[in-house]
């Protein structure tokens, strides 16, 4: 079972660069989350969905947005890196009151 | 301001003896709570939860106590393995809303 899967895995940037960050899931998920994880601060949401078509901003939206054009995919994109958004990002899904589940992490460096 | 807290950011115990981590947390909305486990390099993987109705959720070793007046969890690890060494992240939601809301972790180490 692929469960959530992230690509690309990794990742370097210049700042300044744009670039997008594919989540998908194969559980037939309602909701889907886009997650980092910083040294420190634990695992922090950016933007979630809460269904086909729908996104709202988590605790650390600036400077990314998120596209959900199909169930099954997530899209998070950063317009123009910055250092401060180096970072390992977590997407993760679930359907609707149940425990998510995590894809396994995508390392982006912003130099 | 945080709304789950992990204040421990690490804990060291013994292999066979009892591991207990805790979680505090702010918001009354919450009734949902639930804990994951991170190796390093993989994504989180669900460990164990527990509905406001209840005060303790048992799954083998592991056993999940909420004590919903003064807002705080705890998960107990009977008996502690190396295996366990990981970082536990402690997460709550409204399940009438949406995402989880993470604590910082804690990491555990069991030395044999």
């Amino acid at each position: 079972n692929a469960g959530v899967t992230q690509t690309p895995k990794f990742r370097v940037l210049k700042t300044g660069q744009s670039m997008t960050l594919l989540c998908a899931q194969d559980m037939n998920h309602e909701y889907m989350y886009w997650y980092r994880q910083d040294p420190g601060m634990g695992l922090r949401l950016i933007h979630y969905s809460v269904g086909e078509g729908t996104t709202a901003k988590g605790e650390v939206p600036d400077g990314y947005n998120v596209s959900r054009l199909k169930k099954q995919n997530f899209l998070l994109g950063l317009e123009s890196a910055a250092p401060s958004q180096t970072s390992v990002y977590f997407c993760a899904s679930s359907s609707v009151g149940n425990t998510i589940y995590f894809g396994e992490g995508s390392w982006l460096t912003v130099v | 301001d945080q709304q789950v807290k992990q204040n421990s950011p690490s804990l060291s115990v013994q292999e066979g003896r009892i591991s207990i981590l805790n979680c505090d947390y702010t918001n009354s909305m919450f009734d949902y709570f639930l804990w994951y486990k991170k190796y390093p390099a993989e994504g989180p993987t669900f460990l164990i939860s527990i509905s406001s109705i209840k005060d303790k959720n048992e799954d083998g070793r592991f056993t999940v106590f909420l004590n919903k007046s003064a807002k705080h969890l705890s998960l107990h690890i009977v008996p502690s393995q190396p295996g366990d060494s990981a970082v536990y992240f402690c997460a709550a939601s409204n399940q009438a809303g949406t995402a989880l809301i993470f604590g910082k972790g804690t990491t555990l180490s069991v030395s044999s």
